[in-house]
């Protein structure tokens, strides 16, 4: 595996499911990112993390919990989400906290 | 506070004419700047990046772009563009020396291409 992968590709839940959403980067990079990208709506950062430590959380609801265990892992645990939450689910790795992001193809998640 | 803007959300362009996308940012500093490309259900692609030196940048796929600061602009140009280059477009500035600072994002231009 090259670059950064993010599985399952396509996920749909319940509002009462509880689920994860897994990125790996392959890149030997120090940070990590969540982004949602939502129709007609620019991408937005859910979550950065520098060195497996959180750096940033843009006020995102607690049903969305991160979790990094080391640099190469990153995951995105669900619990009660609501349709509205429906959306793609990007991950992304960068060297360092500024430069350019390298981007997994992203998680489809569909809410019911 | 920094910003993006790209004013075309939908632009159509034909086969084997030339493109230009529009980007302006608002940021106090020289920023880092940056094009992406999405193709539909996929993640986004770096194209090309300025930080600092030549304001005329070259990119993958043949994509360039230049930046100019009296204008704060960074638009992507291709002098002949190919089917395949039907994406979404994304703008992006960075800032330098802000601990958890990430990018940020225009709303992206949406490029069609007729034959």
């Amino acid at each position: 595996e090259t670059g950064v992968t993010q599985t399952p590709r396509h996920l749909v839940m319940g509002m009462t499911n509880k689920k994860s959403l897994k990125c790996e980067q392959h890149l030997g990079h120090n940070a990590m990112y969540w982004y949602k990208q939502s129709a007609k709506k620019p991408l937005e950062l859910m979550f950065v993390y520098s060195l497996e430590e959180r750096v940033e959380n843009n006020s995102v609801p607690s049903r969305f919990s991160p979790e990094c265990p080391n640099s190469s892992h990153l995951f995105l645990h669900l619990h009660t989400l609501q349709p509205e939450d429906s959306a793609l689910y990007l991950c992304a790795s960068s060297p360092g906290l500024t430069g350019e992001q390298y981007f997994g193809p992203g998680t489809r998640l569909t809410v019911t | 506070a920094q910003s993006v803007t790209q004013p075309d959300i939908h632009i159509t362009v034909s086969e084997g004419a030339s493109l230009e996308l529009r980007c302006n940012y608002s940021y106090g500093a020289t920023p880092y700047l940056f094009w992406y490309v999405q193709s539909p259900g996929q993640g986004l692609q770096l194209l090309l990046k300025y930080f600092s030196g030549d304001t005329l940048v070259q990119g993958i796929k043949g994509f360039e772009a230049e930046f100019k600061r009296s204008q704060s602009s960074f638009n992507l140009r291709k002098p002949s563009v190919h089917w395949s280059d039907a994406a979404e477009y994304f703008c992006a500035v960075g800032a330098e020396n802000q601990a958890g600072t990430a990018l940020i994002f225009g709303k992206g231009t949406t490029l069609s291409v007729s034959s």
